[in-house]
């Protein structure tokens, strides 16, 4: 079962504009990543943010984790359009070992020229 | 090697055959990870290594499907009496400890298994 559920499932944007992406989860978890997957380079990890943190930064990529509300949200600034992909947010937690990660259904994301 | 590689990298097969898989993960993970990604969908885990043993293969979804990492570094998957529902992206992943607390998993692009 897919844990993590993504939102929207599409989001079309243009180049220079923000774009932000939900996910919601279940269970109590260790930490929370979010990848990326196109067709030329597969599924990438961006950032992973900890259970005991709030928010995290990488370039310009903004993480929030709110783990009283069992969410989370990435913000893309400036968008490219070599930011065009599907996004996923994955957490732990939830398995026998704790460490196989959940993912999403993923937000497909469209930036145009 | 410089990131995890899998081979092939598109598999074609006859609905009732054995297929193997491969994996190499990044030379020094322990943890290795298996996944499944079907059509719109988020990848899926099947199981996880840390080291030679299999440490949670609850994701396996029955009897026919099964994976060894003998010597510690590369994995096979194994699928026996495949089905055409088996179609699907392969995905296998390794991370360095793979710690709760640090558990950046790094992906190979994936083996493209399709079952006639």
């Amino acid at each position: 079962s897919q844990q993590g559920e993504e939102d929207p499932q599409a989001l079309s944007i243009q180049e220079g504009e923000n774009a932000t992406m939900n996910c919601s989860y279940k269970t109590s978890i260790n930490n929370l990543q979010w990848y990326r997957q196109n067709s030329g380079r597969g599924l990438v990890h961006l950032i992973l943010i900890r259970s005991n943190e709030r928010e995290k930064h990488s370039g310009r990529l903004r993480v929030t984790l709110d783990t009283s509300k069992k969410s989370s949200s990435l913000l893309i600034t400036a968008s490219r359009a070599a930011d065009t992909a599907s996004y996923f947010c994955a957490t732990d937690g939830d398995s026998n070992s704790g460490y196989a990660l959940n993912f999403g259904k993923g937000t497909s994301l469209l930036v145009t020229p | 090697g410089a990131g995890v590689s899998q081979t092939p990298s598109n598999k074609v097969t006859e609905k009732g055959k054995y297929v193997e898989l491969r994996c190499d993960p990044i030379s020094g993970h322990t943890a290795l990870y298996w996944y499944r990604q079907s059509l719109g969908q988020g990848p899926e885990f099947l199981i996880y290594f840390q080291g030679t043993g299999a440490a949670d293969d609850s994701g396996l979804p029955n009897d026919r499907f099964f994976a060894v990492r003998p010597e510690g570094s590369v994995s096979t998957l194994k699928i026996q009496r495949t089905e055409r529902g088996d179609s699907a992206v392969y995905l296998c992943a390794s991370s360095l400890r793979g710690l709760a607390d640090d558990n950046e998993q790094f992906f190979g692009p994936g083996t493209r298994l399709t079952v006639l």
